[in-house]
């Protein structure tokens, strides 16, 4: 079974510029997730999918973050314009469904942002 | 508003020690718990996946047990290995449909 896909695995970016990230999840899971991991600090949802919907972007900065799962299949994460702060790894997630036995989780390599 | 603590945020021990990692949360009212692994530039692994219903779970050297009324979670390591190099974190999801609070892990060292 193919694991969680995403890429690019490293990007370097100016502050202010644009960048995309994209993640294939797990052939039949139903739910999306994606996480910003500041080094040494455990992952912060910033938005949850099931299938197309959007469950959860409590924590997306909307002013700069967006996100959209096509057709309920793959994601991409766009942040415009970048800032310093956002300098992290940017992990995607994804699980059979939410809740019971079928929301464990299975992450894909991440993708690591510096923004200078 | 939940909050997920994990200390020490480093533990280095010698080949062979079973060890306890640790996890606390703010709020009880937990719908599940999970445990995960993460190596060095790699994604997160999930190890053991709690319910609200279970008190523990088991899985090969690992075992973790959940104690909501005290909001406590530990992670059993039997037998540790080099290759248990890494941090562990925990998380916890408050409702079927809630968000997945992270705490901040713990970095482990096993030495040969």
């Amino acid at each position: 079974e193919a694991g969680v896909a995403q890429s690019p695995r490293y990007k370097i970016i100016e502050k202010r510029q644009s960048v995309a990230f994209w993640c294939n999840p797990i052939s039949g899971h139903a739910t999306l997730y994606w996480y910003q991991q500041i080094l040494g600090q455990g992952p912060k949802l910033l938005i949850q999918f099931q299938n197309n919907g959007v469950v959860d972007d409590s924590q997306l900065p909307k002013d700069r973050f967006s996100a959209e799962r096509l057709k309920g299949v793959d994601s991409t994460l766009k942040i415009q314009p970048a800032k310093l702060e956002d300098s992290a790894v940017y992990l995607c997630a994804s699980s059979q469904a939410s809740g019971g036995n079928t929301d464990t989780q299975y992450f894909g390599p991440g993708t690591r942002l510096t923004v200078l | 508003k939940q909050e997920v603590t994990q200390i020490p945020a480093a533990l280095s021990v010698p080949e062979g020690e079973n060890l306890v990692l640790n996890c606390s949360f703010t709020d009880s009212a937990i719908y599940n718990l999970q445990w995960f692994r993460q190596d060095p530039g790699k994604g997160l692994t999930s190890l053991l996946l709690i319910q609200s219903s279970q008190r523990e779970q088991t899985s090969g050297r690992l075992n973790a047990s959940l104690d909501k009324s005290s909001g406590r979670s530990t992670l059993y390591i039997a037998a540790s290995q080099p290759g248990d190099s890494a941090t562990y974190l925990c998380a916890v999801r408050n409702s079927s449909a809630s968000k997945i609070i992270f705490g901040s892990g713990t970095r482990l060292s096993i030495r040969p």
